[in-house]
């Protein structure tokens, strides 16, 4: 079964850091790129950040490039997100999502995780 | 890097069909084939339901359809059934690495 588990999540103050990690199984990971996803509460969806298969192709929202970082590591099957300097806005619940063709980055997502909430206070 | 633009919200009665639109610019929907659609019920996780503008995944039913015409895509949903009152969300490649989403659509079945 393909899944993704999202952990890292919680409360933190405004400024402060978070490392979200999503565990990947089921497939095999080394050859998808992926992707992180918000939903602030009662909101749609919104695209955070985006990486290919190889890390060769790396992408941010506006709202968060230069404070967040996507990374993966192929032979831990897991993806990263270290959030840097967070704001308010950036409360959400945050889905780690898989592309549904391999060593290609834009077709579309077709695997997603449960998701992990993170919820910064001012 | 603005949202795609979607109607707040489309209905129709079980049997019928429901078109929602999203509108995007020539720097993404106009650009690229790649749009795709995603279904979400309350509470769960979004569901891919088309990508690459007309394509479906396996497992989704062919009452789902996509298209584009310019820099607009639309999803129509054929037959509407009960369970297919949800929202839904396209998305778009914009190019740089860089994915948009829609403003999504609350679907009614009447």
């Amino acid at each position: 079964e393909v899944q993704l588990v999202a952990s890292g999540g919680g409360l933190v103050q405004s400024g402060r850091s978070l490392r979200l990690s999503c565990a990947a199984s089921g497939f095999t990971f080394a050859d998808y790129a992926m992707h992180w996803v918000r939903q602030a509460p009662g909101k749609g969806l919104e695209w955070v950040s985006g990486i290919s298969w190889n890390s060769g192709y790396i992408g941010y929202a506006d709202s968060v490039k230069g404070r967040f970082t996507i990374s993966r590591d192929n032979a831990k099957n897991s993806l990263y997100l270290q959030m840097n300097s967070l704001r308010p806005e950036d409360t959400g619940l945050y889905y780690c999502v898989k592309e549904i063709v391999s060593y290609y980055y834009y077709y579309g997502m077709d695997v997603w995780g449960q998701g992990t909430t993170v919820t910064v206070s001012s | 890097q603005s949202a795609l633009t979607q109607p707040p919200s489309a209905s129709g009665s079980p049997g019928q069909s429901v078109t929602i639109s999203c509108t995007g610019t020539s720097s993404d929907v106009g650009t690229y084939k790649y749009v795709s659609w995603y279904q979400q019920h309350p509470g769960k996780a979004p569901k891919l339901m088309i990508y690459e503008v007309t394509k479906r995944p396996s497992g989704v039913p062919d009452r789902f359809s996509g298209s584009k015409s310019g820099n607009t895509a639309s999803l129509t949903v054929s037959g509407l059934q009960a369970e297919d009152e949800a929202d839904y969300y396209c998305s778009s490649y914009a190019g740089s690495s860089k994915y948009v989403f829609g403003t999504g659509t609350k679907v009614t079945v009447l």
